[in-house]
């Protein structure tokens, strides 16, 4: 069993709907959980970051941790095209080497 | 965010040579630095974890001979894939990291082609 599963998708969906993306994981020691977004052919970039348990929102975006089931969330509202890409999550203890998920591919349709 | 840099973008090369990638930090001193590897439609695979003046610490099954990191400097981390081979064609990248644990931040990328 992988220390992250992530639904490596692809996740399809219309502009405009709410997206939600989901990690799991097994190590009670994660403390820090990130979301990343990549694009095609480039690096990932930090979207989001939570410490312990709780949610955090950024504009558009909502992070989600409940450490009691292991599972992590980003929401999406009001998804557009240029959301479309690559997300991540990645996790870390208190050495911060982040492990990561697969990788969800998330496609909106204009 | 900070500013990571990486060098060539895009690098094509025979079977057999050498090919060094350059990871910078622009605009921050990173105390540690990553390399990562990506094929299509995969996650990000560590290679190896290098602090800045020590040696380089290499995940299970990277072979370290084959893929020499130095880390010269709190900006400068480098990646030469030696004796190269198509196998070795995929997408590296690096990230470096600051204080904290939302601090890394990753490279455009480097694409690499073995012929």
């Amino acid at each position: 069993q992988k220390e992250v599963e992530q639904d490596p998708g692809p996740l399809s969906v219309p502009e405009g709907a709410i997206v939600s993306l989901n990690c799991t994981y097994s190590n009670s020691a994660f403390q820090y959980f990130m979301w990343y977004r990549q694009y095609s052919r480039k690096g990932p970039e930090l979207l989001m970051y939570t410490y312990s348990s709780g949610n955090k929102e950024d504009g558009r975006f909502t992070a989600q941790v409940d450490k009691s089931s292991k599972y992590i969330s980003l929401f999406i509202r009001d998804s557009q095209p240029s959301d479309s890409a690559t997300y991540l999550c990645a996790m870390s203890g208190s050495n911060y080497q982040l492990i990561w998920g697969a990788g969800t591919k998330l496609i909106i349709k204009p | 965010g900070a500013v990571v840099s990486q060098h060539p973008s895009w690098v094509i090369c025979k079977s057999g040579t050498s090919v060094k990638i350059e990871c910078r930090s622009l605009d921050f001193q990173a105390t540690t630095m990553f390399w990562y590897r990506q094929f299509p439609k995969q996650s990000l695979m560590l290679m190896a974890t290098s602090n800045e003046g020590s040696k380089a610490t290499y995940e299970q099954g990277v072979e370290k001979d084959k893929f020499l990191i130095n880390h010269a400097s709190l900006t400068l981390s480098t990646l030469t894939v030696t004796s190269a081979h198509p196998e070795d064609s995929s997408f590296y990248i690096c990230s470096a990291k600051g204080q904290g644990p939302d601090t890394q931040y990753f490279g455009p990328g480097t694409r690499l082609t073995v012929l």
